[in-house]
């Protein structure tokens, strides 16, 4: 049973559209992660939060933003999507130095 | 040199034989260690967690830790075409924010 969530599961959307991705998790926990991963390619981590009001950007430069308003909830934002921003976008989360556990992700396409 | 090493595959055996899968890691006091397990198209989920040296069995996995060589292992016994999947190792690392590393993951492949 999932207790993080991502909506929408399938995004297609033109050029220069914004777009917001959400992600909610039931679990409490205070670590939130966004990761961009590419068909058959590794994990990139984009954007985490410790907490609320805490976003740090990830090792992967990325033109999204993103917010942590509430505990529970990690939206990712497009302010213009790309055809580059075509990928496989996964929420996450966990305590400190706990393992992660994933949404079921955002399939984006630009055209 | 990468931080999370893992050999790229594919890596294919026959159903019921043992796959084992490597990982090795840059930090040497790195002290929480995974493996995911990520299917064609979906979300990658944890199978294994281990925290201490030595093995740790969980069904047909086992992960066997040896901090001194900074490498961490999967084994599955009896393997199943069901078990047919990329397989991330993932590492708290010293200096990285609290975050896990993952390495790029073995794709494998059980051949029925």
């Amino acid at each position: 049973e999932a207790d993080i969530y991502q909506t929408p599961r399938y995004l297609v959307i033109g050029t220069g559209k914004k777009i917001t991705l959400e992600c909610s998790q039931t679990m409490g926990h205070d670590k939130m992660y966004w990761y961009q991963q590419d068909p058959g390619m590794e994990l990139h981590l984009i954007h985490y939060s410790y907490g609320v009001n805490s976003t740090e950007k990830g090792d992967l430069s990325s033109e999204s933003t993103v917010s942590r308003i509430r505990t529970e909830h990690f939206p990712l934002t497009l302010e213009s999507a790309r055809p580059s921003h075509t990928s496989q976008y996964l929420c996450a989360s966990s305590r400190y130095n706990s393992p992660l556990h994933f949404g079921n992700g955002t399939r984006l396409t630009v055209t | 040199q990468k931080e999370v090493e893992q050999n790229s595959g594919p890596l294919s055996v026959p159903e019921g034989a043992i796959a084992s899968l490597n990982c090795t890691y840059s930090d040497r006091v790195s002290q929480s260690f995974f493996w995911y397990r990520q299917y064609s198209g979906k979300s990658p989920e944890l199978i294994m967690s281990i925290y201490s040296n030595g093995d740790k069995e969980d069904g047909r996995f086992t992960a066997q830790l040896n901090k001194a060589s900074q490498y961490v292992s999967l084994l599955i016994r009896d393997s199943q075409p069901s078990d047919s999947a990329t397989y991330l190792c993932a590492v708290n690392l010293r200096g990285s924010q609290g975050n896990l590393i993952f390495g790029k993951g073995t794709k494998l492949s059980v051949k029925p």
